[in-house]
């Protein structure tokens, strides 16, 4: 596709549930990017990957989130066991390389209840 | 600690005046600067960049200007037009050898009144 696209766009998942979220880049580029977003904030860092390889997981806040790219492409964020302070917008961004400037995803509202 | 500081929440323009959007920065590391404009339910939109070694970068309406000593940088954006209407977030990074993702502030949420 022509951008970044991100699935769903809307997410409801009761405290305790586990979510997938899904990055589809654009064609090419190497890198991707995933960011969390609270309402009334600016996006944070959360994991990075070129290609396949999973290089930065710095940003991700507690092991109930993990990421994967298992052929360089798709990305999937998934939280298990979601609790209320997970509600956020869920950004992936991707670009060609590292230092290009990131073209970013609609992003994923997730709300857990 | 927030490292990219965007102290005005929200800032008020009239249609065809110059909109000023400011942004400090603490970590003296950074060395790379960008700008990202963001509409309501649309992901962020790249906008501008500018590297350390200047001062100043245009493009078209938008410049952005560079005072390392200051560690702050400003977005100028003349004239303004409705469609510049939107939150608009500056973000850092360390271009080699540091961390891997952005660095983003809080935004401002500019709004030009006709």
């Amino acid at each position: 596709g022509a951008g970044v696209s991100q699935s769903p766009r809307y997410k409801v998942a009761k405290r305790g549930q586990d979510v997938a979220l899904r990055c589809d880049p654009i064609s090419g580029h190497v890198s991707l990017f995933w960011y969390q977003q609270a309402l009334g904030q600016g996006p944070e860092f959360l994991t990075y990957f070129q290609n396949e390889a999973q290089l930065d997981k710095s940003g991700l806040p507690s092991d109930r989130f993990f990421a994967e790219r298992p052929e360089g492409s798709v990305s999937t964020l998934k939280i298990q066991r979601t609790q209320q302070e997970d509600s956020a917008v869920y950004l992936c961004a991707s670009s060609f390389i590292r230092r290009d400037e990131a073209f970013f995803g609609q992003g994923t509202r997730l709300t857990v209840v | 600690d927030q490292q990219v500081k965007q102290n005005s929440p929200s800032l008020s323009v009239q249609e065809g005046r110059i909109s000023i959007l400011n942004c400090d920065y603490t970590n003296s590391m950074f060395d790379y600067f960008l700008w990202y404009k963001k509409y309501p339910a649309e992901g962020p939109t790249f906008l501008i960049s500018i590297s350390s070694i200047k001062d100043k970068n245009e493009d078209g309406r938008f410049t952005v200007f560079l005072n390392k000593s200051a560690k702050h940088l400003s977005l100028h954006i003349v004239p303004s037009q409705p469609g510049d209407s939107a939150v608009y977030f500056c973000a850092a990074r360390v271009l080699e050898g540091g961390a891997d993702g952005l660095t983003f502030g809080k935004g401002t949420h500019l709004i030009i009144q006709p």
